[in-house]
């Protein structure tokens, strides 16, 4: 069964910093992309960033509203994907989930249960 | 690039549901739909524009044609009530989705 479990939210000040982790289970984790994606209370869904296999040199991309202050690694040999988030700004504060790209352009097939970021003083 | 969606929908029981999608670059990329319960992770229900996966429901389908696309749930039961979100990407890689459509089933 595929599972993907997101840790790492919690309370942060503005300008601080936390990591989220996505650990992954059920499937070979080397082989596939992930996504972050997130969702601030009451509203949609926003796509904050990805990174690909190995096979894809680990490429990795992000929304404008993120570039330069988050960035997403994975450990394979660990099935684990990490959201760094840096000078977190309260428009952060949101539900973040990843989610893993599917195989032949399925799109984001699995996603975990989400873990919440509050960015407030 | 911007996908626009409804913001609501509104069917009764056992009538078709019709959400769209619209966004200039949707002929070029495939579209995603997702389900977005209360309080739940968002679950895919279509990909590459009318492709249902495993243990979705016959009832839901998907078309597209030109820069609007549609997801159709036929036959729409209760347990459909929720947040419906199209998908697409460009050819860098980035990702958008649409601003949601709540699906109120009457």
């Amino acid at each position: 069964e595929v599972q993907l479990v997101e840790s790492g939210g919690g309370l942060v000040q503005p300008g601080g910093s936390l990591k989220l982790s996505c650990a992954a289970s059920g499937f070979t984790f080397s082989g596939s992309g992930i996504h972050w994606v997130r969702q601030a209370s009451g509203k949609g869904l926003e796509w904050v960033g990805r990174i690909r296999s190995k096979a894809n040199s680990h490429a990795t991309a992000y929304v404008a509203s993120v570039k330069g202050r988050f960035t997403i690694s994975r450990d394979d040999s660990k099935n684990t994907a990490y959201l760094q988030m840096n000078s977190l700004k309260t428009e952060d504060t949101a539900v973040y989930y990843c989610a893993r790209h599917g195989t032949d352009q399925k799109g984001f097939d699995y996603w975990g249960q989400g873990t919440l970021v509050t960015v407030s003083s | 690039y911007d996908l626009t969606q409804p913001p609501s929908v509104s069917v009764s029981p056992g009538q078709t549901a019709r959400i769209t999608c619209s966004g200039d670059a949707l002929p070029k990329y495939y579209t995603y739909w997702y389900q977005q319960r209360p309080g739940q992770a968002p679950v895919l229900v279509i990909f590459k524009d009318s492709q249902r996966p495993s243990g979705i429901p016959e009832r839901f389908s998907g078309s597209s044609s030109g820069t609007t696309v549609t997801l159709t749930i036929s036959g729409v039961q209760t347990e459909d009530e929720a947040d419906y979100y199209c998908q697409s990407a460009d050819s860098s890689g980035t990702w958008f989705f649409g601003g949601g459509t709540k699906l109120t089933v009457l």
